[in-house]
């Protein structure tokens, strides 16, 4: 079956352009994540969705990162006046409940950033 | 310091040895602890979960050790294909939402 996609698969945005980046979780999802990962480094949570409500935004960087899930199922998160430390991959990740400790969180193949 | 620690690697070993990763973490809430792997420019996949008693799936065997609040991943008779970052990872009881990742040990298995 179709797994989580993310769109673009790369966007390079000169520095103080806005970007919006796309995930499409598996279907039937109720939670989605948003992770960052920098090279060399693990994924950061960002921030996390179950239906379309955002439960836990704890890891946004600054209020330039916004992220949205209105209908409960595709999400966006948006950068505003992207700065060169925001270059990094842009992880989605969905999981049937969300709740449960043991809940595996399946991974889209990621936006890679670069700002320039 | 970082919440969940690894051996950054890399780790070069030949074909068929055995290889034990360890990572550390410091939140002592932490309640559910999982091995996912990325292969280079990929997404991370569930390897396995975590559990109190320790749990074997073919060559990989992890424990956890929560009084020292550890984790290791034990790979025996490596394959090339297992060549790749293994990153830890735990959950809180109180948000199970978030995962907290390690920053991942590379493994690389030569022929």
């Amino acid at each position: 079956g179709a797994g989580v996609s993310q769109s673009p698969r790369y966007k390079v945005a000169k520095r103080g352009q806005d970007v919006a980046l796309r995930c499409d979780p598996i279907s039937g999802h109720v939670s989605l994540f948003w992770y960052q990962q920098a090279l060399g480094q693990g994924p950061e949570f960002l921030t996390y969705f179950q239906n379309e409500a955002q439960l836990d935004k704890s890891g946004l960087p600054s209020d330039r990162f916004f992220a949205e899930r209105p209908e409960g199922s595709v999400s966006t998160l948006k950068i505003q006046r992207t700065q060169q430390e925001d270059s990094a991959v842009y992880l989605c990740a969905s999981s049937l409940e969300g709740e449960g400790l043991q809940e595996t969180q399946y991974f889209g193949p990621g936006t890679r950033l670069l700002v320039l | 310091r970082k919440e969940v620690e690894q051996d950054p690697g890399p780790f070069n070993v030949p074909e068929g040895a055995t290889v034990a990763f360890n990572c550390t973490y410091s939140n002592s809430a932490s309640q559910s602890f999982f091995w996912y792997r990325q292969d280079c420019r990929k997404e991370p996949k569930l390897l396995m979960s975590v559990y109190s008693s320790g749990n074997e799936d073919g060559r990989f065997t992890a424990q956890l050790n929560r009084a020292s609040q550890y984790i290791s991943l034990l790979i025996r008779d490596s394959k090339l294909s297992d060549s790749a970052t293994y990153l830890c990872v735990v959950r809180e009881d109180t948000n199970a939402g978030k995962s907290t990742f390690g920053d991942g040990t590379t493994l690389t298995v030569k022929p």
